[in-house]
């Protein structure tokens, strides 16, 4: 079974410094691991995805993941925290094209 | 990005009445599209898969005959919430799947059933 593991339920940090936002996985085979973006009341908007290749993915608003296939993680970080980084992050596994999301990380990024 | 429209993006309705959400993909064709629920302070739940032009596949769980999904063209699937109870209140998102197996997802719909 596909699951997907976001242990922070909240993440705090000051502008301007480092962030890092945790997800495990568990599949069957190689992974496909995105994360997804949530504003209050909106849609989910596309961070970033791994698929294959390079272990660190960079992708939108300065974002990157790494994915460590030994320790089955893809954490998103960002060297600076902004104040409109504030929202809920979503990290997603693919299995046969359906998505199985985490529970949610609330980044509150203060100034 | 490709961009996914869901409407309305807001509804409110008395209990024991339907209620169509749909999903348009507006600049590519989407052969698969999915259907979320969200409730507060949670994580999408996957409710069904529909593929244009066959029957929607739904998750353990979710009622087809409560959750109507139509997959009538590559550009619309519609979500019915038949004879819509308090309980079904919640933030249902669609999203739609490019031929290269990306997916987006629509601004999501608010359903208060009253």
């Amino acid at each position: 079974a596909q699951s997907v593991a976001q242990p922070e339920d909240q993440v705090n940090v000051a502008e301007g410094n480092p962030l890092t936002v945790k997800c495990t996985y568990s599949v069957s085979g190689n992974p496909y691991l995105f994360w997804y973006v949530q504003y209050p009341n909106r849609g989910l908007q596309f961070l970033l995805k791994y698929i294959t290749g390079d272990n660190l993915v960079k992708g939108s608003y300065g974002f990157e993941a790494e994915f460590n296939k030994s320790q089955t993680s893809f954490h998103l970080k960002k060297p600076s925290a902004l104040v409109s980084d504030s929202a809920l992050y979503f990290c997603a596994v693919v299995n046969f094209n359906k998505f199985y999301f985490g529970s949610g990380t609330k980044l509150n990024v203060k100034p | 990005g490709a961009v996914v429209s869901q409407h309305p993006s807001w509804v409110i309705c008395k209990s024991g009445t339907s209620v169509k959400i749909e999903c348009r993909s507006l600049d590519f064709q989407a052969t698969t599209m999915f259907w979320y629920r969200q409730f507060p302070k949670q994580s999408l739940m996957l409710m069904a898969t529909s593929n244009e032009g066959s029957k929607a596949t739904y998750e353990q769980g979710v009622e087809k005959d409560k959750f109507l999904i139509n997959h009538a063209s590559l550009t619309l699937s519609t979500l019915t919430v038949t004879s819509a109870h308090p309980e079904d209140s919640s933030f249902y998102i669609c999203s739609g799947s490019t031929n290269t197996g990306e997916l987006f997802f629509g601004e999501g719909s608010r359903l208060t059933v009253l």
